[in-house]
């Protein structure tokens, strides 16, 4: 089955920690997708990259760090820069970067807990 | 900022009442989409709009694409119990290099 795959589920971290969050996808798509949700703000776009070796900040990229090394894997760094990182994390893929029109796959999600 | 609004925020529906959320952008999207994500899972892609106007169903959901193409609605005829979670928009938003804007969302909740 391809899909994106997000690990791990529950994360828990101590303050003044990096912490990095896993995204792979074997749906061949390539652009991916990090995402921020809190309680009642809906979706904040991180970090996005429409091709291997590129990137672009979203709206809230401040205290996070990305790479894409390879079309697969989009890995997502909370570095200890991030005032507020405690949140549920999505990755997400679409087909192509220049395709305006294709829709978004998520992962299941990774819940990060820093005390 | 927060490109993309929904309204309400949150909505209590008796089963079999109908539902409608409301979806508007402080600029003009290329196309709208909808997500659903049930309680403790992930954003689902429900449909896409393209053209100005446009109207799409899906059994008992409808979905609306203004004609300046800066609002949309989704609208759920005879609610269930299957229908409760969180519904999204989002659209690519022109000159931001495909960046997807998300709605802030309408949980909805359904009461046997």
């Amino acid at each position: 089955d391809g899909g994106i795959t997000q690990s791990p589920k529950y994360l828990f971290r101590k303050e003044g920690q990096n912490v990095t969050l896993s995204c792979e996808q074997n749906l061949n798509h390539d652009a991916m997708y990090w995402y921020r949700q809190d309680p009642g703000q809906g979706l904040r776009l991180i970090y996005y990259s429409q091709i291997v070796n590129d990137f672009q900040k979203g709206d809230i990229a401040e205290g996070y760090s990305v790479s894409r090394e390879k079309k697969e894997s989009f890995p997502l760094t909370v570095t200890s820069a991030q005032k507020n990182p405690t949140a549920f994390y999505l990755c997400a893929s679409s087909i192509g970067h220049r395709s305006y029109n294709s829709p978004l796959h998520f992962g299941n999600g990774t819940r990060l807990t820093v005390t | 900022g927060q490109q993309v609004m929904q309204i309400p925020q949150y909505q209590h529906v008796q089963e079999g009442e109908d539902f409608t959320t409301y979806c508007n952008s402080s600029t003009t999207l290329s196309n709208i989409q909808w997500y659903k994500q049930r309680p403790g899972g992930h954003p689902v892609f429900l449909i896409q709009l393209v053209k100005s106007g446009e109207v799409k169903k899906q059994k008992r959901l409808t979905f609306q694409f203004g004609e300046a193409k800066k609002n949309s609605s989704l609208h759920i005829t005879a609610t269930q119990t299957t229908d409760v979670g969180t519904y999204f928009c989002a659209g690519p938003v022109r000159n931001t290099g495909n960046q997807f804007y998300f709605g802030t969302g309408t949980s909805l909740t359904v009461i046997p």
